[in-house]
């Protein structure tokens, strides 16, 4: 059972516009998300994270919003620069460990 | 600061033979993870330790054993490898589970079975 779903595989998006990436989730004891960006044969890199206690989070060109009644988050890049080209995972947990269940990921391109 | 180190980056192994891959995790950092990722399957969550305690398991064989040490490094074996074992290994590390710490991740050992 995916419980952290990512149902875009690929997101295409012109330079300066607004990138939204979005993630679906099932159990209603994540209380904590993240958002990880990773190129091929690399770790991923931390993007943005959000507490369940919140339905926003803001840094520089990210934002996160959460809606738990939809159990629905979404990633905005404004404005999308080439660099952003990458697979963007997000990722759940429990508030009180570090298991992370990730979602299977969206790539982004941004054209010029 | 350096980041989540881990060693070996790149091996190839034999069926049936086993792998030790090592991770030290960012200084003062006390929670290490594992993760596997494969084509097939994403992201998936080995094990979770902290303080040398093995806090969560994921759902992999018994042929897939960790262990932390008193200096939070980690090591992870796989044993009587199979073509399947083949994957990016990845560790991250955090200051502590939970309290919505930061969960950073190493550039990962790939291991290829043959």
């Amino acid at each position: 059972d995916q419980q952290v779903k990512q149902n875009s595989p690929s997101l295409s998006v012109q330079e300066g516009r607004i990138s939204i990436l979005n993630c679906d989730y099932t159990n209603s004891m994540f209380d904590y998300f993240l958002w990880y960006k990773k190129y091929p044969a690399e770790g991923p890199t931390f993007l943005i994270s959000i507490s369940s206690i919140k339905d926003k989070n803001e840094d520089g060109r990210f934002t996160v919003f959460l809606n738990k009644s939809a159990k629905h988050l979404s990633l905005h890049i404004v404005p999308s620069q080439p660099g952003d080209s990458a697979v963007y995972f997000c990722a759940a947990s429990d508030y009180n460990t570090d298991k992370l269940i990730f979602g299977t990921g969206t790539r982004l391109q941004v054209f010029p | 600061k350096a980041g989540v180190t881990q060693t070996p980056r790149y091996l190839i192994k034999t069926r049936g033979q086993q792998v030790t891959l090592s991770c030290s995790p960012i200084s003062g950092h006390r929670s290490v993870s594992w993760y596997q990722q494969t084509p097939g399957q994403g992201l998936q969550f080995l094990f979770e330790y902290f303080s040398e305690t093995q806090r969560n398991k994921g759902n992999f064989p018994g042929r897939f054993s960790g262990r932390q040490f008193s200096n939070s490094r980690s090591e992870m074996n796989v044993s009587t490898l199979e073509l399947g074992d083949s994957a990016l290994y990845l560790c991250a590390s955090s200051s502590g589970p939970g309290e919505g710490n930061t969960i950073y991740f190493g550039e990962g050992s790939w291991l290829t079975v043959v």
